[in-house]
């Protein structure tokens, strides 16, 4: 079975420039998460979406973050525009309705400069 | 106070010690609990689920106190490949919090 895919593994861009990541979870898992993970800390949640309605956002910085799972499936997560700060690894997991183990993908290694 | 709080670390052991990782959280009213395991530039795994009457799998040892809220993790005859770090896992509902982790190396 193939676990959550994302892309790109790493991302460098100068601030103020726009960056997208890309989300595939696994399949049949309804429930996905964007989380946020710097240096030394653990994963930070951004958004938590059941199937396509995003139910949890409140941690996402709304006015530069946006997200989408268009029919449930894939999602992306947007930044526009990125700051220094910005500057994590984001990862995406997924789950099922009926388990709370979450399956991480590889994440996104984002440096702006 | 944080909502999920761990040792620091960093712990660094030769093979074959046994040691110990506490967490504290913060929200009572917590209904599941976890270890993830992470290694250097990877993605989180889970380790083991905690229950409420502590559980094991193989040299690793859940334990939970409700009462005190803490979970802890205990590792023993420890492995070179056990180095990672550990990190503590709270859910209430749907809301899934992460400690910041703690660091185990072992050394030959």
């Amino acid at each position: 079975e193939a676990g959550v895919v994302q892309s790109p593994r790493y991302k460098i861009i100068e601030k103020k420039q726009p960056v997208a990541f890309w989300c595939n979870p696994i399949s049949g898992h309804n429930t996905l998460y964007w989380y946020r993970q710097n240096l030394g800390q653990g994963p930070e949640l951004l958004i938590r979406y059941e199937n396509e309605e995003a139910v949890d956002d409140s941690q996402l910085p709304k006015d530069r973050f946006s997200a989408e799972r268009l029919k449930g499936v894939d999602s992306t997560l947007k930044i526009q525009p990125a700051e220094l700060g910005d500057s994590a690894v984001y990862l995406c997991a997924s789950r099922t309705h009926d388990s709370y183990e979450q399956y991480f993908g590889p994440g996104t290694r984002l440096t702006v400069t | 106070r944080k909502e999920v709080e761990q040792d620091p670390g960093p712990f660094n052991v030769p093979e074959g010690a046994t040691v110990a990782f506490n967490c504290t959280y913060s929200n009572s009213a917590s209904q599941s609990f976890f270890w993830y395991r992470q290694d250097c530039r990877k993605e989180p795994k889970l380790l083991m689920s905690v229950y409420s009457s502590g559980n094991e799998d193989g040299r690793f040892t859940a334990q939970l106190n409700r009462a005190s809220q803490y979970i802890s993790l205990l590792i023993r005859d420890s492995k070179l490949s056990d180095s990672a770090t550990y990190l503590c896992v709270i859910r209430n509902n749907n809301d899934m919090r992460f400690g910041a982790g703690t660091r185990l190396t072992v050394k030959p």
